[in-house]
């Protein structure tokens, strides 16, 4: 069990530029999840996949916004034409069942300038 | 309001006291979950439940269906215990738990 895995840790981008982050879960689950969290708050709900079906989608995920997990195994996010207010932590989460414990990543923090 | 509530946001504590963090929601759920947050943004599971009560080591998680209440509670703290704990609830999905709704976090400080 290597653990939930995402890349990069820290993005730093001019406002306006998209950026993709990646997410590798734990190589059994086949529940993967993103929230974003921002300073001094608890994580929001972003996207769900199981498998490869995305199966729920927040309001919060703008047309900005679009994930994939075209095989089942890793996942991306894309945020295209990037603004201040997408500046935070995203987090990503992958489980074996439905009723079982999530396992987190450490996150990719998001910086606008 | 938030669908999730945590009491207290801050709490500084000493070495070896009796910890209780509280939570609260107010929507149906299929489990409760209490996780440890570290800065840097690492999340930790550390209880799942959605009856009664669960130990791991120093730390204990009761729930309250009823009352739609948990607690955490840490004894014998020590400062590595210093973190932010939060309290997730998970929401039915077609039958299935999907998606956690998270509280806003209580911010732990354990002083030697």
């Amino acid at each position: 069990d290597t653990g939930v895995s995402q890349d990069p840790r820290h993005k730093i981008t001019k406002r306006g530029q998209n950026v993709t982050f990646r997410c590798d879960p734990i190589s059994e689950h086949n529940r993967l999840y993103w929230y974003r969290q921002t300073l001094g708050q608890g994580p929001e709900f972003l996207t769900y996949f199981q498998n490869e079906a995305q199966l729920e989608k927040s309001r919060l995920l703008s047309d900005r916004f679009s994930a994939e997990r075209p095989k089942g195994s890793f996942s991306t996010l894309e945020i295209q034409r990037t603004e201040q207010g997408d500046s935070a932590m995203y987090l990503c989460a992958s489980s074996l069942m439905t009723n079982q414990p999530q396992h987190f990543g450490d996150g990719t923090r998001l910086s606008i300038l | 309001k938030n669908e999730v509530e945590q009491s207290p946001q801050n709490l500084t504590a000493q070495e070896g006291e009796f910890i209780t963090i509280n939570c609260s929601y107010s929507v149906g759920i299929s489990a409760l979950h209490w996780l440890q947050q570290h800065p840097g943004g690492g999340i930790v599971s550390l209880f799942m439940l959605s009856s009664g009560k669960k130990k791991h080591g120093r730390l204990i998680a009761t729930i309250n269906i009823q009352e739609k209440h948990s607690s955490l509670h840490i004894t014998a703290s020590h400062p590595r215990d210093s973190a932010v704990y939060i309290c997730a609830v998970g929401r039915p999905y077609g039958g299935a738990t999907n998606k956690l709704i998270f509280g806003t976090g209580t911010l732990l400080a354990v002083q030697p």
